[in-house]
């Protein structure tokens, strides 16, 4: 079964908009990381933090973790139809190297 | 520094053949892996490996091999394809040095239908 799901499945927003996705998780982590793709390509990370970080920022990207709740959220700030992408939560378990990925948010932000 | 590279980009085969998906990274990433990415359940782990002569099954091993004889080259082999084996198929690579928090590099797929 997928490590991480995330929430919502699809999300339609006009641009300068802000978008947030979720991700929960189910076991210990050694850290959580972000990832973009766009229609037929391969996955480009984002943004990664680690199990002792709380929350990070990159550009126009901020991430929380709360490994309490085993849940994390990526908020894009003042969205660009550039922006419109699958973005993926994926977990690295704090038991051994593999990286599993969650079913992704597909984002529209509509110009 | 050309990333990870994978080739074929498309393939089709008919049941029951055999083929490899070549993956080849220049970055001496130590960690690699292949998932399969199909409609509505993301990417799932087929194989990976954490240095030359060390493999290990991810959630959905059944029906491929791989096999690690230098750190750069990263094969996947499908035994005997069956339709369920239509997807997409990424490898992906990493350091493992500096605690697991290197970030993944993936290739651009190879988009694989059996009939």
């Amino acid at each position: 079964s997928q490590q991480g799901e995330e929430d919502p499945q699809a999300l339609s927003i006009q641009e300068g908009e802000n978008a947030t996705m979720n991700c929960s998780y189910k076991t210990s982590i050694n850290n959580l990381q972000w990832y973009r793709q766009n229609s037929g390509r391969g996955l480009v990370h984002l943004i990664l933090i680690r199990s002792n970080e709380r929350e990070k920022h990159s550009g126009r990207l901020r991430v929380t973790l709360d490994t309490s709740k085993k849940s994390s959220s990526l908020l894009i700030t003042a969205s660009r139809a550039a922006d419109t992408a699958s973005y993926f939560c994926a977990t690295r378990e704090t038991s051994g190297s593999r990286l599993t990925f969650g079913e992704g948010t597909q984002l529209t932000v509509n110009p | 520094n050309a990333g990870v590279t994978q080739t074929p980009k498309f393939q089709v085969l008919k049941t029951g053949q055999s083929m490899t998906l070549q993956c080849a990274q220049d970055m001496n990433h130590e960690y690699m892996s292949w998932y399969r990415q199909d409609p509505g359940m993301g990417l799932r782990l087929i194989h990976y490996s954490v240095g030359a002569g060390i493999t290990d099954q991810g959630e959905v091993p059944n029906g491929y091999n791989v096999s690690r004889s230098t750190t750069e080259d990263f094969p996947l082999r499908l035994l005997s394809a069956a339709p369920s084996q239509t997807s997409v198929y990424f490898c992906a690579s990493s350091y493992l040095r500096g605690g697991n928090n290197s970030p993944l590099h993936f290739g651009n797929g190879t988009r694989l239908t059996v009939t």
